[in-house]
C-alpha cells in the first residue's frame, strides 16, 4: 500500500481562513519534508522537519514520529497560497523521497 | 541560492525514438534524483545518484537509463520512448545527511511521446 497518505485531497478556502493539511506515513521515518508546487511549476521546499514543530511566517509544521504523522498549518490564508502541497518521506540513510499525492488548495478572495 | 536547471523544458518525441533529458546543478550536492509526476501517482523516483559515476535504480526504473558524468550533471535517457512515458520530469539535488537536509528541484521538463 501507499507509504505516504495526504489528506484532504483538495481544499477550498475563503481568504483569511486557516488550513490544516495532514500527512500520514506507514514506514520508518528519517525525515519529513513539505513542498509547495504552483500550478505548472516546480517544487519549493517549505520545511524539513523530522520531528517537533517548526514555524515559518504563516506556516507551521508539526511532525509526531510515534503517531506517524505530520501536519502543515496555514494561518490567515491568502490567494497566493493556492497550489499543491506535497509531503515527502525520506528513508533512513538514503535521501530517497517518497511523496504523497498532495493536497490541492484553492483560496478564493 | 541553490540552482538546478533542466533542458529541454519541453520536448515532443516519437514512439521508438531516443530522448535525453539533462540536468545541471550548481549546489555542489553529492546526490541527484530524477522523478516523474503524473496525475493520480504523484512524484515517483526513477533513478538517482550518489556522485559522479554512480547511478542507482529508483522505484520505477524500467524503460529508463541514467548517467552521471560529473558532480554537476545528471541525465535521464529513454532509449526507446513510449507514449506511457509522457509525463513531467523533475530533477533534484540534495545531500542525504545533515540537520538541514532538503532537496532542490529543477523547473521540470514536459515530455510528450506521440
Amino acid at each position: 500500500g501507499q507509504q505516504v497518505q495526504q489528506s484532504p485531497a483538495s481544499l477550498v478556502l475563503q481568504e483569511g481562513e486557516n488550513a490544516e493539511l495532514q500527512c500520514n506515513f506507514s514506514t520508518s521515518l528519517n525525515s519529513m519534508q513539505w513542498f509547495y508546487q504552483r500550478p505548472g511549476g516546480s517544487l519549493v521546499s517549505l520545511f524539513y522537519n523530522p520531528s517537533g514543530t517548526k514555524h515559518s511566517g504563516r506556516l507551521t509544521s508539526t511532525t509526531v514520529i510515534k503517531e506517524r504523522r505530520s501536519s502543515l498549518h496555514i494561518s490567515s490564508s491568502q490567494t497566493t497560497d493556492s497550489g499543491t502541497y506535497l509531503c515527502a518521506l525520506a528513508g533512513a540513510n538514503t535521501g530517497k523521497l517518497t511523496f504523497g499525492h498532495g493536497t490541492i488548495l484553492r483560496v478564493h478572495p | 541560492e541553490a540552482a538546478v536547471t533542466q533542458s529541454p523544458r519541453n520536448k515532443v518525441a516519437v514512439t521508438g525514438g531516443k530522448v535525453t533529458l539533462s540536468c545541471n546543478q550548481t549546489n555542489n550536492h553529492n546526490n541527484m534524483y530524477w522523478y516523474r509526476q503524473d496525475t493520480g501517482h504523484g512524484l515517483r523516483l526513477i533513478h538517482y545518484s550518489y556522485g559522479a559515476g554512480s547511478t542507482e535504480k529508483g522505484d520505477i526504473p524500467d524503460g529508463y537509463k541514467a548517467s552521471r558524468p560529473s558532480q554537476e550533471n545528471f541525465s535521464l535517457i529513454l532509449e526507446l520512448a513510449t507514449p506511457s512515458q509522457t509525463s513531467v520530469y523533475f530533477c533534484a539535488s540534495g545531500d542525504a545527511w545533515g540537520d538541514q537536509d532538503t532537496q532542490y528541484f529543477g523547473p521540470g521538463t514536459r515530455l510528450l511521446v506521440l
